[in-house]
């Protein structure tokens, strides 16, 4: 089983700065098959980014990704006030497709 | 817009059962596989199960398997989890997710989710 470790674990910003949010994998990841996700609050998650740097559909330009084998990093530029969630890595190219544990990103 | 629907959670002793259901709107229900994630309290995201979009393949995580089966009806939209022998650790919110393709494991869909609580 891949085990995906997010760093850090809580990440304090204010509007307007840029978050990097970094995601390892135990072993390396096949064909860059990374995802992120982010849930706020009492919602359910929400696909950002897929194959490490491709935004799903409506997602801004300000989240971007990169990466391959065991390490990947996703990136907010400029901070909007909703972009303060938990962001999750999500690995779905090896059987069992596993998550990291999460940063959260929360004002400061 | 693509909505999915979870009902059937609620408090169940160990040992217990409960069905999930998850109505599907919005998309071509019958070309996507579908997903059952589940969230403990305050924890992070789980895969649980996949059924192919013709119910043709089943999968499993490893902590429900043999004690979960996925289901789905194309004529209803919906996509069922059956739970038994239910566990103190199975507490979550479960949620149900539209594959982004056939069989990507990419979730680019999930519904509000459901929560189930085993407790005595």
């Amino acid at each position: 089983e891949i085990v995906l470790t997010q760093t850090p674990g809580t990440l304090s910003l204010s509007p307007g700065e840029t978050a990097t949010l970094s995601c390892r994998a135990s072993q390396s990841v096949s064909s860059s098959s990374l995802a992120w996700y982010q849930q706020k609050p009492g919602q359910a998650p929400r696909l950002l980014l897929y194959g490490a740097s491709t935004r799903a559909t409506g997602v801004p330009d300000r989240f971007s990704g990169s990466g391959s084998g065991t390490d990947f990093t996703l990136t907010i530029s400029r901070l909007e006030p909703e972009d303060f969630a938990v962001y999750y890595c999500q690995q779905y190219g090896s059987a069992p497709r596993t998550f990291g544990q999460g940063t959260k990103v929360e004002f400061k | 817009q693509v909505q999915l629907v979870e009902s059937g959670g609620g408090v169940v002793q160990p040992g217990g059962s409960l069905r999930l259901s998850c109505a599907a709107s919005g998309f071509n229900f019958t070309t996507y596989g579908m997903h059952w994630v589940r969230q403990a309290p305050g924890k992070g995201l789980e895969w649980v199960s996949f059924i192919r979009y013709d119910g043709s393949n089943k999968y499993y995580a490893d902590s429900v398997k043999g004690r979960y089966t996925i289901s789905r009806d194309n004529s209803k939209n919906t996509v069922y989890l059956q739970m038994s022998s239910l566990r103190v650790e199975d507490t979550a919110v479960y949620y149900c997710a539209k594959d982004r393709g056939g069989v990507t494991y990419l979730f680019d869909y999930w519904g509000q989710g459901t929560l189930v609580s085993v407790s005595s």
